[in-house]
């Protein structure tokens, strides 16, 4: 597609329900990030993939959280057993071979609402 | 340890006025990209620069490597401007993500 494309745009869910968030990078972009935007909070780094290497999972706040990248394209980011804290814009980019020296597209975020 | 810092928090200004916004960073970077991003939470990469200057259109980014700060103006402002403005830096000793100020939110009164 033409940009990075995430799915569904606004997403709400029970407490203690688990969530599916979906992320298309543009096509040959082998990096891929997910953020998240609380509510008045700036960006924070969750996840990050870069090719066939191991993920940098270090930003994921909690082993609720987990991400996969299935062929090196689409992503799914999955929360289980929702919390309200987890309200945020979940925010998905890419980039053609990582962040150095190249500029990342952002998608226009997954709203999630945890009632 | 990897910090970002953008001024001003918050900016209104009048249309037609020139607008500068301002990004400092801790080290060493291996680029900085200024993004937008317009209520309903779309974000937009406007610029990555690792030296100089770069212009688009009525807005231009400009960094300086030794003082570690990077400058977003805007001319002639313009209500469609109206946005959060948010600088992000790639660090050189980190290739996995990016750091992010906590953005400029611009009003541009007609």
């Amino acid at each position: 597609g033409a940009g990075v494309s995430q799915s569904p745009s606004n997403k709400v869910t029970e407490k203690g329900k688990d969530v599916e968030l979906r992320c298309d990078p543009i096509s040959g972009h082998t990096a891929l990030y997910w953020y998240r935007q609380s509510l008045g909070q700036g960006l924070e780094f969750l996840i990050y993939f870069q090719g066939n290497s191991a993920p940098d999972k270090s930003g994921l706040p909690s082993d609720r959280f987990s991400a996969e990248r299935t062929g090196g394209s689409v992503s799914t980011l999955t929360i289980q057993r929702t919390q309200q804290e987890d309200s945020a814009v979940y925010l998905c980019a890419s980039s053609l071979v990582g962040t150095a020296n190249t500029e990342a597209f952002f998608g226009q975020g997954t709203r999630l609402t945890v009632v | 340890k990897n910090e970002v810092e953008q001024s001003p928090q918050n900016l209104t200004a009048q249309e037609g006025e020139f607008i500068t916004i301002n990004c400092s960073y801790s080290v060493g970077i291996s680029a900085l990209h200024w993004l937008q991003q317009h209520p309903g939470g779309g974000i937009v990469s406007l610029f990555m620069l690792s030296s100089g200057k770069k212009k688009h259109g009525r807005l231009i980014a400009t960094i300086n490597i030794q003082e570690k700060h990077s400058s977003l103006h805007i001319t002639a402002s313009h209500p469609r401007d109206s946005a959060v403005y948010i600088c992000a830096a790639d660090f050189s000793n980190t290739g996995n993500q990016f750091y992010f100020g906590t953005g400029t939110s611009l009003t541009v009164i007609p």
